[in-house]
């Protein structure tokens, strides 16, 4: 199985803030990674997918690079709304998701 | 308006057996593969399997194989988790997804539903 490893777990910033999380695989999935945000209580949504592609009607702070076996999200100016836990998910061979990364108000 | 809505879960007791539905609406559900992810309270979330469009190709992780089956009605628009053999580490939110997504190439779900919470205790 493909293992999906996210840095940090925890992250604490501010309004504003350019936010960066990490998303390793533990083999080459190409470009496909997708990253979603959860917030509490409720479904996961999509933000990224193929690495680098925006999903329909998620804002353009939110960005995706990589491939191969890194990958990153940027939030660009963090707003408000973002704070969340955010996973990765590599859909190469089936399915695997990171363990998650919460951004918490600093 | 594309939707999934899950039903079926409930308190059960270690060994026992239940089976989640999941109702989509709003889509062309028979052109789709359709998963299962489930998420234990507090933790990250797990991909516990897909199945093909026509039910002919299913697929499911170590953690259920052999206890878990997925299978789909497309007359009825309706997917289901036959779960048996239960565990007290099957305790979670159970969603079904799907990517109806072309561009994504695969299974970056778009659609989730709002989940359903099986919880195996005595």
């Amino acid at each position: 199985d493909i293992q999906m490893t996210q840095s940090p777990s925890t992250l604490s910033a501010s309004v504003g803030d350019r936010v960066t999380i990490t998303c390793r695989a533990s083999e080459s999935v190409r470009n496909w990674l997708a990253w979603y945000q959860q917030k509490q209580g409720k479904a996961p949504k999509l933000l990224i997918y193929r690495a680098s592609n925006l999903e329909n009607g998620v804002p353009s702070r939110f960005s995706g690079s990589g491939s191969g076996t890194e990958f990153t999200l940027t939030i660009s100016s963090l707003q408000p709304d973002d704070f969340a836990t955010y996973y990765c998910q590599q859909y190469h061979i089936y399915s695997t998701f990171g363990q998650g990364t919460k951004v918490e108000i600093k | 308006e594309e939707q999934l809505v899950e039903s079926g879960g409930d308190l059960v007791q270690p060994g026992g057996s239940l089976r989640l539905s999941c109702a989509a609406s709003g889509f062309i559900f028979r052109n789709y593969w359709m998963s299962w992810v489930r998420q234990a309270p507090g933790k990250e979330l797990e991909w516990l399997g897909h199945i093909k469009q026509d039910g002919s190709e299913r697929f499911y992780m170590d953690s259920v194989r052999g206890r878990f089956t997925i299978s789909r009605d497309n007359g009825k628009n309706s997917l289901f988790l036959q779960m048996d053999s239960l565990r007290a580490e099957d305790t979670a939110m159970y969603y079904c997804a799907t990517s109806t997504t072309p561009a994504s190439g695969g299974d970056a779900f778009n659609l989730w539903g709002q989940g359903t919470m099986v919880t195996v205790s005595s």
